[in-house]
């Protein structure tokens, strides 16, 4: 079965630090992995999915088969980026996504 | 642009009532699902629904649940009876096809008491 770890519940940086956001995942094929933002008071949206391998937000994310990792990156946060951070899963076979316990990410001025 | 709408934003029921949760997807996806997240956990899958059948559903996805599309617009999860487990955030999202992004909706609060 699918897996996906956010090892930390909360991240609190100054502005202008380096952030990365570690998400680990079990799965035996090959995955798609996503990082979806939620916003405080807004929807769950997505930010980045591996496949596309652009930058959004100055945010980053490498799938990394060989450590099973898909950890999120941005050389300098800003107080908008304070939020809450999922990492996502999808298999092949299946639409659905597998979710992560999510992260808070508190950037401070 | 186009959104995925919930309604209520928030419910609360007793113990045992059915609730009856809807969401409008946007017009022209083809992929709807259910989605919940109980306070402090994470956010579990509940089901996928396709060309007007349940394609997959999780083991949380019992028999106290259902879904329909009643009309071409609406994405309604029913629970018949339910139980103070039930209480989490449900969110309803959609997609154009199985490998495209999947838009959420705010969510609806249940809180069963």
């Amino acid at each position: 079965a699918q897996r996906v770890t956010q090892p930390e519940k909360l991240l609190s940086v100054f502005k202008g630090a380096p952030v990365e956001l570690k998400c680990n995942y079990s799965y035996s094929g090959s995955p798609e992995l996503f990082w979806y933002v939620q916003y405080s008071r807004q929807r769950l949206q997505l930010l980045l999915r591996h496949i596309s391998r652009e930058s959004i937000k100055g945010f980053t994310a490498d799938l990394n088969k060989g450590e099973t990792s898909f950890h999120l990156k941005k050389p300098f946060a800003q107080e908008e980026d304070s939020a809450m951070y999922y990492c996502a899963l999808k298999t092949g076979a299946n639409s659905k996504l597998t979710f992560g316990k999510g992260i808070t990410l508190s950037v401070r001025p | 642009e186009p959104e995925v709408t919930q309604t209520p934003s928030h419910q609360v029921t007793q113990m045992g009532q059915e609730v009856i949760l809807r969401c409008v997807p946007i017009s022209n996806h083809l992929y709807f699902y259910w989605y919940r997240q109980i306070l402090g956990q994470k956010v579990e899958f509940l089901v996928s629904f396709y060309n007007n059948e349940i394609s997959e559903k999780s083991e949380i996805f019992d028999d106290q649940f259902s879904v329909e599309r009643p009309d071409g617009s609406n994405f309604t999860l029913k629970i018949r009876s339910t139980k103070l487990e039930d209480s989490a955030m449900y969110f309803c999202a959609s997609s154009e096809s199985r490998n495209t992004e999947a838009f959420f909706g705010q969510g609806t609060r249940l809180t069963v008491v």
